[in-house]
């Protein structure tokens, strides 16, 4: 079956580290995207990537940085300048950057 | 700018009973509009899309939506509630310009009661 793949599930960062969540997708999508939800807010946009080796910033891009090496896999960082990084983060793609997104299940990232 | 409101961010029905779940949108060009559910802990699923064409549209589990652009809505609706809707429903539009970027309302959570 074709989808999105977000590893792990749930992750913890203790303070000054940096945490790499994965996402990964067989859909063959150029476009690749990177949620931050948090309760009442809505999702709201990190990073999206329209083809390998290139991405742009989103709205709250501060504090997280990403890659894009591989059509198949978009990674998030969240580094330790994010100083509020407790959220639950969302991995979406779609074939064209206008086209419906289709979402990963998510990765819930808490502190120690 | 583009910007999604969904009023009320919980609404309440019984089993049976129809949902009405309401989004109003603002958009400087013609958008393409999104429905979403989320299910607890897990991602979005697109329920139903308005691009161009017919303005009432059909999705996934008996829902529908009607895109009225004089009244910048684009409301979620199924004739009758069932346990197994109860999540949380998210509104989208998509600036169809250069920025391509997609906006998301803050979200509706539906309570289905017996």
């Amino acid at each position: 079956d074709g989808g999105i793949t977000q590893s792990p599930k749930y992750l913890f960062r203790k303070e000054g580290q940096n945490v790499t969540l994965s996402c990964e997708q067989n859909l063959n999508h150029d476009a690749m995207y990177w949620y931050r939800q948090d309760p009442g807010q809505g999702l709201r946009l990190i990073y999206y990537s329209q083809i390998v080796n290139d991405f742009q910033k989103g709205d709250i891009a501060e504090g997280y940085s990403v890659s894009r090496e591989k059509k198949e896999s978009f990674p998030l960082t969240v580094t330790s300048a994010q100083k509020n990084p407790t959220a639950f983060y969302l991995c979406a793609s779609s074939i064209q950057r206008n086209q419906p997104q289709h979402f990963g299940d998510g990765t819930r990232l808490s502190i120690l | 700018a583009q910007s999604v409101t969904q009023l009320g961010s919980h609404v309440s029905v019984s089993e049976g009973a129809l949902v009405l779940l309401r989004c109003n949108y603002s958009s400087s060009v013609p958008p393409y509009l999104f429905w979403y559910v989320q299910y607890p802990n897990q991602g979005l699923q697109l329920l139903l899309k308005y691009t161009t064409g017919a303005t009432l549209v059909k999705g996934i589990n008996g829902f529908e939506a009607e895109f009225k652009k004089s009244e910048t809505s684009f409301h979620l609706t199924k004739p009758s509630a069932h346990m197994s809707d109860a999540a949380e429903y998210f509104c989208a539009v998509l600036n169809t310009g250069t920025a391509s970027k997609l906006t998301f309302g803050t979200g509706t959570r539906l309570q289905v009661t017996l």
